[in-house]
Protein backbone atom coordinates (compact mmCIF):
# COMPACT_ATOMS: atom_id res chain seq x y z
CA UNK A 1 0.00 0.00 0.00
CA UNK A 2 1.16 3.28 -0.94
CA UNK A 3 2.13 5.69 1.86
CA UNK A 4 0.18 8.45 -0.57
CA UNK A 5 -3.52 7.67 -1.65
CA UNK A 6 -5.53 9.69 -3.92
CA UNK A 7 -9.05 9.76 -5.03
CA UNK A 8 -10.07 9.41 -7.60
CA UNK A 9 -7.69 8.35 -9.75
CA UNK A 10 -9.52 9.91 -12.96
CA UNK A 11 -12.80 12.55 -12.38
CA UNK A 12 -14.23 13.88 -15.46
CA UNK A 13 -16.75 17.27 -14.81
CA UNK A 14 -18.88 19.75 -16.64
CA UNK A 15 -17.35 23.11 -17.13
CA UNK A 16 -18.34 25.31 -13.61
CA UNK A 17 -18.64 22.08 -11.18
CA UNK A 18 -17.26 22.24 -7.97
CA UNK A 19 -14.54 19.58 -7.69
CA UNK A 20 -12.70 17.50 -4.65
CA UNK A 21 -9.90 15.45 -4.98
CA UNK A 22 -8.68 13.42 -1.80
CA UNK A 23 -5.51 12.76 -0.44
CA UNK A 24 -5.34 10.39 2.55
CA UNK A 25 -1.52 9.47 4.00
CA UNK A 26 0.08 6.90 6.60
CA UNK A 27 2.70 8.99 7.81
CA UNK A 28 3.76 11.35 10.27
CA UNK A 29 4.70 14.78 7.92
CA UNK A 30 6.11 17.64 8.14
CA UNK A 31 4.19 19.26 5.03
CA UNK A 32 1.68 18.17 2.43
CA UNK A 33 1.98 19.63 -1.28
CA UNK A 34 -0.45 19.66 -3.95
CA UNK A 35 1.44 19.55 -7.19
CA UNK A 36 -0.83 20.13 -11.12
CA UNK A 37 0.82 19.10 -14.29
CA UNK A 38 -0.48 19.86 -17.59
CA UNK A 39 -0.53 17.13 -20.32
CA UNK A 40 3.44 17.22 -21.50
CA UNK A 41 3.99 19.68 -19.54
CA UNK A 42 6.00 20.29 -16.13
CA UNK A 43 5.39 20.02 -12.66
CA UNK A 44 3.54 23.20 -10.47
CA UNK A 45 3.38 23.58 -6.94
CA UNK A 46 0.00 24.66 -5.90
CA UNK A 47 -0.41 24.31 -2.16
CA UNK A 48 2.47 23.65 0.48
CA UNK A 49 0.23 23.63 4.00
CA UNK A 50 0.64 21.96 7.37
CA UNK A 51 -2.05 23.11 8.95
CA UNK A 52 -5.78 24.38 8.11
CA UNK A 53 -6.66 25.97 4.35
CA UNK A 54 -5.33 27.70 2.19
CA UNK A 55 -7.06 29.50 -0.79
CA UNK A 56 -5.44 30.27 -4.34
CA UNK A 57 -8.28 32.21 -6.97
CA UNK A 58 -10.43 29.64 -7.60
CA UNK A 59 -8.14 26.88 -5.71
CA UNK A 60 -8.67 25.81 -2.07
CA UNK A 61 -6.98 23.34 0.07
CA UNK A 62 -7.27 21.98 3.24
CA UNK A 63 -5.54 19.55 5.72
CA UNK A 64 -6.56 17.52 8.75
CA UNK A 65 -3.96 16.68 10.37
CA UNK A 66 -5.44 14.26 13.14
CA UNK A 67 -7.49 12.45 10.08
CA UNK A 68 -4.40 12.43 7.66
CA UNK A 69 -6.16 13.62 5.04
CA UNK A 70 -6.09 16.86 2.90
CA UNK A 71 -8.61 17.76 0.09
CA UNK A 72 -8.06 20.04 -3.14
CA UNK A 73 -11.15 21.99 -4.18
CA UNK A 74 -11.80 23.90 -7.26
CA UNK A 75 -14.60 26.21 -7.42
CA UNK A 76 -16.21 26.81 -10.73
CA UNK A 77 -14.18 24.92 -12.85
CA UNK A 78 -12.98 25.44 -16.40
CA UNK A 79 -11.17 23.55 -19.13
CA UNK A 80 -7.92 24.58 -18.62
CA UNK A 81 -8.16 23.31 -15.04
CA UNK A 82 -7.43 19.84 -16.95
CA UNK A 83 -4.43 18.83 -15.49
CA UNK A 84 -3.11 15.64 -13.40
CA UNK A 85 -3.18 16.35 -9.78
CA UNK A 86 -0.75 15.46 -7.67
CA UNK A 87 -0.45 14.95 -3.56
CA UNK A 88 2.49 14.47 -2.46
CA UNK A 89 3.43 14.43 1.61
CA UNK A 90 7.09 15.69 3.30
CA UNK A 91 8.34 13.53 6.03
CA UNK A 92 8.76 15.03 9.94
CA UNK A 93 12.00 13.17 10.84
CA UNK A 94 15.72 13.17 9.38
CA UNK A 95 16.11 12.82 5.95
CA UNK A 96 12.60 12.25 5.27
CA UNK A 97 12.43 16.21 5.38
CA UNK A 98 14.47 16.24 2.59
CA UNK A 99 12.04 14.02 0.36
CA UNK A 100 8.42 14.02 -0.85
CA UNK A 101 6.59 11.29 -1.11
CA UNK A 102 3.96 11.20 -3.91
CA UNK A 103 0.57 9.70 -4.25
CA UNK A 104 -0.67 8.25 -8.21
CA UNK A 105 -1.82 11.33 -9.25
CA UNK A 106 -5.91 12.62 -10.42
CA UNK A 107 -6.47 12.97 -13.82
CA UNK A 108 -8.87 15.53 -14.06
CA UNK A 109 -10.60 16.42 -17.54
CA UNK A 110 -13.36 19.32 -17.78
CA UNK A 111 -15.12 19.78 -20.54
CA UNK A 112 -16.78 22.76 -21.89
CA UNK B 1 13.56 34.09 -16.21
CA UNK B 2 13.70 30.29 -15.91
CA UNK B 3 14.14 29.33 -12.45
CA UNK B 4 14.79 25.56 -12.73
CA UNK B 5 16.31 24.83 -16.33
CA UNK B 6 17.14 21.11 -17.65
CA UNK B 7 18.75 20.18 -20.47
CA UNK B 8 18.62 18.64 -22.80
CA UNK B 9 14.20 18.57 -23.06
CA UNK B 10 14.59 15.26 -25.28
CA UNK B 11 17.37 12.46 -25.17
CA UNK B 12 17.07 9.40 -27.39
CA UNK B 13 19.95 6.81 -26.81
CA UNK B 14 20.69 3.27 -27.50
CA UNK B 15 21.42 1.11 -24.66
CA UNK B 16 24.69 0.86 -23.06
CA UNK B 17 25.04 4.29 -23.82
CA UNK B 18 26.30 7.10 -20.68
CA UNK B 19 24.61 9.95 -20.90
CA UNK B 20 23.90 13.43 -18.13
CA UNK B 21 21.19 15.63 -18.02
CA UNK B 22 22.09 19.00 -16.56
CA UNK B 23 19.81 21.23 -13.57
CA UNK B 24 20.48 24.61 -12.92
CA UNK B 25 18.67 26.58 -10.46
CA UNK B 26 18.52 30.50 -10.10
CA UNK B 27 16.66 30.45 -6.98
CA UNK B 28 19.52 30.88 -4.49
CA UNK B 29 17.72 27.31 -3.34
CA UNK B 30 20.01 25.45 -1.24
CA UNK B 31 18.45 22.34 -1.62
CA UNK B 32 18.13 20.28 -5.15
CA UNK B 33 16.74 17.27 -5.76
CA UNK B 34 16.28 14.78 -9.04
CA UNK B 35 12.75 12.77 -9.49
CA UNK B 36 11.50 10.13 -11.64
CA UNK B 37 8.41 9.80 -13.36
CA UNK B 38 7.63 6.35 -14.83
CA UNK B 39 5.18 5.73 -17.91
CA UNK B 40 2.10 5.55 -15.76
CA UNK B 41 3.27 9.13 -14.69
CA UNK B 42 4.18 7.88 -11.16
CA UNK B 43 6.69 10.32 -9.28
CA UNK B 44 9.53 8.83 -7.25
CA UNK B 45 12.39 10.79 -5.37
CA UNK B 46 15.65 9.85 -6.45
CA UNK B 47 18.50 11.95 -5.08
CA UNK B 48 18.30 15.19 -2.53
CA UNK B 49 21.10 17.55 -1.91
CA UNK B 50 21.99 19.94 0.64
CA UNK B 51 24.62 22.45 0.79
CA UNK B 52 25.98 19.72 -2.57
CA UNK B 53 25.96 17.33 0.68
CA UNK B 54 23.74 14.36 -0.45
CA UNK B 55 21.20 13.60 1.87
CA UNK B 56 18.74 11.09 0.06
CA UNK B 57 19.96 8.39 -2.45
CA UNK B 58 16.29 6.06 -2.89
CA UNK B 59 17.76 2.82 -3.81
CA UNK B 60 18.62 4.12 -7.39
CA UNK B 61 21.56 2.01 -9.02
CA UNK B 62 24.94 3.23 -8.84
CA UNK B 63 24.93 3.25 -13.07
CA UNK B 64 23.49 6.90 -11.70
CA UNK B 65 25.58 8.89 -10.20
CA UNK B 66 24.63 13.08 -9.39
CA UNK B 67 26.80 15.57 -9.24
CA UNK B 68 26.48 18.77 -7.37
CA UNK B 69 29.50 21.47 -8.26
CA UNK B 70 27.70 23.84 -6.15
CA UNK B 71 24.40 24.77 -4.81
CA UNK B 72 23.09 25.69 -8.52
CA UNK B 73 23.62 23.28 -9.86
CA UNK B 74 22.98 19.46 -9.90
CA UNK B 75 23.59 16.98 -12.89
CA UNK B 76 22.62 13.12 -13.44
CA UNK B 77 25.19 11.16 -15.45
CA UNK B 78 23.54 7.77 -16.15
CA UNK B 79 26.36 5.13 -17.03
CA UNK B 80 25.26 1.87 -19.00
CA UNK B 81 21.66 2.59 -20.13
CA UNK B 82 18.85 0.21 -19.77
CA UNK B 83 15.59 -0.13 -21.26
CA UNK B 84 14.35 0.41 -17.91
CA UNK B 85 15.58 3.57 -17.47
CA UNK B 86 13.44 5.41 -20.00
CA UNK B 87 11.55 7.97 -18.39
CA UNK B 88 10.93 11.84 -17.49
CA UNK B 89 13.57 12.96 -15.08
CA UNK B 90 12.31 15.76 -12.95
CA UNK B 91 15.47 18.32 -11.39
CA UNK B 92 13.84 20.17 -8.82
CA UNK B 93 14.96 22.72 -5.78
CA UNK B 94 13.76 24.12 -2.49
CA UNK B 95 14.81 26.18 0.64
CA UNK B 96 15.75 24.32 3.99
CA UNK B 97 15.58 26.82 6.67
CA UNK B 98 14.90 25.86 10.17
CA UNK B 99 14.04 22.51 9.50
CA UNK B 100 11.20 23.42 7.14
CA UNK B 101 11.33 23.41 3.46
CA UNK B 102 9.83 25.98 0.87
CA UNK B 103 7.79 24.94 -1.83
CA UNK B 104 9.42 23.04 -4.73
CA UNK B 105 10.60 24.50 -7.74
CA UNK B 106 10.84 22.07 -10.92
CA UNK B 107 12.67 22.30 -14.04
CA UNK B 108 10.65 21.23 -17.31
CA UNK B 109 11.63 17.63 -17.19
CA UNK B 110 13.93 15.39 -19.36
CA UNK B 111 12.09 12.66 -21.28
CA UNK B 112 14.83 10.17 -21.59
CA UNK B 113 14.37 7.02 -24.42
CA UNK B 114 16.25 4.62 -24.26
CA UNK B 115 15.66 1.76 -27.34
Amino acid sequence: KNEVEQSPQNLTAQEGEFITINCSYSVGISALHWLQQHPGGGIVSLFMLSSGKKKHGRLIATINIQEKHSSLHITASHPRDSAVYICAVRGNSGGSNYKLTFGKGTLLTVNP
Amino acid sequence: DTAVSQTPKYLVTQMGNDKSIKCEQNLGHDTMYWYKQDSKKFLKIMFSYNNKELIINETVPNRFSPKSPDKAHLNLHINSLELGDSAVYFCASSQVKGGKNSPLHFGNGTRLTVT
